[in-house]
């Protein structure tokens, strides 16, 4: 079946350094690629995403691209700030329905 | 505009018993998902609703678990016999529908289930 695997944190960096979360997954067929974060005490939202390859999904200074020949889609942002802390999941979604998601990587940034 | 809710935001109950979890979806979305998340695991698909009926409900664990939506918008998570195992925050999510698009998903805050 699909998976997702991310690598683990905690992830810590000092504010305005560049951020690099990776992701990487396997699927049969071409799934769309999503990245959530949670912040604490909120839900999951819908942070960027990206529905075939070499598509680039960004929102809030991250951005993140499809790679299908290294079935890879990994985070990126430039200038981390300290509200940027929170945990960040990779997803793929199997037939435009389900989700299968990744651990999740916990980013703590300090001033 | 209101976002989806979930009620009990926490629930404590006994090895053994029966637990009722409700999903409020966005007004409109006719697409309704449950997922089960441990503590430091991402979230796990239980069933997904299309109106009324089950889609697919391939995510859930066991016979002691159980989904309706009777009127295609609330959502019930229905756990009988609960195990300690079961204790996880459940989340409810709901999308719009357009057939061959992969639709974003909004998340509610979640349910904490404890079982002792």
């Amino acid at each position: 079946g699909n998976s997702v695997t991310q690598m683990e944190g905690p992830v810590t960096l000092s504010e305005e350094a560049f951020l690099t979360i990776n992701c990487t997954y396997t699927a049969t067929g071409y799934p769309s690629l999503f990245w959530y974060v949670q912040y604490p005490g909120e839900g999951l939202q819908l942070l960027l995403k990206a529905t075939k390859a070499d598509d680039k999904g960004s929102n809030k200074g991250f951005e993140a691209t499809y790679r299908k020949e290294t079935t890879s889609f990994h985070l990126e942002k430039g200038s981390v700030q300290v509200s940027d802390s929170a945990v960040y999941f990779c997803a793929s979604n199997t037939g435009f329905q389900k989700l299968v998601f990744g651990t999740g990587t916990r980013l703590l940034v300090s001033p | 505009g209101a976002g989806v809710s979930q009620t009990p935001s926490n629930k404590v109950t006994e090895k053994g018993k029966y637990v009722e979890l409700r999903c409020d979806p966005i007004s409109g979305h006719t697409a309704l998902y449950w997922y089960r998340q441990s503590l430091g695991q991402g979230p796990e698909f239980l069933i997904y609703f299309q109106g009324t009926g089950a889609a697919d409900d391939s995510g859930l664990p066991n016979d002691r678990f159980f989904a309706v939506r009777p009127e295609g918008s609330v959502s019930t998570l229905k756990i009988q016999r609960t195990e300690r195992g079961d204790s996880a925050v459940y989340l409810c999510a709901s999308s719009p529908w357009e057939a061959g698009v992969s639709n974003e998903q909004f998340f509610g805050p979640g349910t904490r289930l404890t079982v002792l």
